[in-house]
């Protein structure tokens, strides 16, 4: 079946320092990648997608790539705020099939 | 944006006794509910998927006696936790999506179980 693995956190960083969270996926088909965000005390929300092999979803300055040969979506961040400390999930839906297979989440914690 | 309420938002209950949890999509229809859970520290796990007027689709090991959902409307999903157990604690959380080809899914802020 599928799965999605991103790296456990949590991942602690200084403000306007570099982020990488890895997310390797096992999939059938060619399924469309998400990244979420979820804030303390809030829902899920989707910060980023990509449909297909080599798109590149991007938000808030957030980035990701969709690499087909190597499996993998990780999102990067040049330069990380006190306001990006959340949980962040790479999840995927596959073709035809809205449900979403989510991995475990890792925390980021930015300090001033 | 796009906004889903969950109610409550948390509730603690004597085992045996049943739980219903509501999913709202405040200002979009949603032909399509899904219903995850959430152990600590863990990933969310699809539970099932309603579509509105019709029985949900439960994932395989969801037992769908003890976990009741339904869809009756556009704007409300039900989950019902049946004669609830310390094991059923966790933390569920809805989606709600369009549908019409926009399969964004919009989260609920969950709802934080506690069976004692």
């Amino acid at each position: 079946g599928d799965s999605v693995t991103q790296m456990e956190g949590p991942v602690t960083l200084s403000e306007e320092a570099f982020l990488t969270i890895n997310c390797t996926y096992t999939a059938t088909g060619y399924p469309s990648l998400f990244w979420y965000v979820q804030y303390p005390g809030e829902g899920l929300q989707l910060l980023l997608k990509a449909t297909k092999a080599d798109d590149k979803g991007s938000n808030k300055g957030f980035e990701a790539t969709y690499r087909k040969e190597t499996t993998s979506f990780h999102l990067e961040k040049g330069s990380v705020q006190v306001s990006d400390s959340a949980v962040y999930f790479c999840a995927l839906s596959e073709a035809g099939r809205r449900a979403l297979t989510f991995g475990s989440g890792t925390r980021l914690q930015v300090q001033p | 944006g796009a906004v889903v309420s969950q109610h409550p938002s948390w509730v603690i209950c004597k085992s045996g006794t049943s739980v219903k949890i509501e999913c709202r999509s405040l200002d979009f229809q949603a032909t399509t509910m899904f219903w995850y859970r959430q152990f600590p520290k863990q990933s969310l796990m699809l539970m099932a998927t309603s579509n509105e007027g019709s029985k949900a689709t439960y994932e395989q090991g969801v037992e769908k006696d003890k976990f009741l959902i339904n869809h009756a409307s556009l704007t409300l999903s039900t989950l019902t936790v049946t004669s609830a157990h310390p094991e059923d604690s966790s933390f569920y959380i809805c989606s709600a999506s369009p549908g019409g080809g926009r399969e964004t899914q919009y989260f609920g802020p969950g709802t934080r179980l506690l069976v004692l």
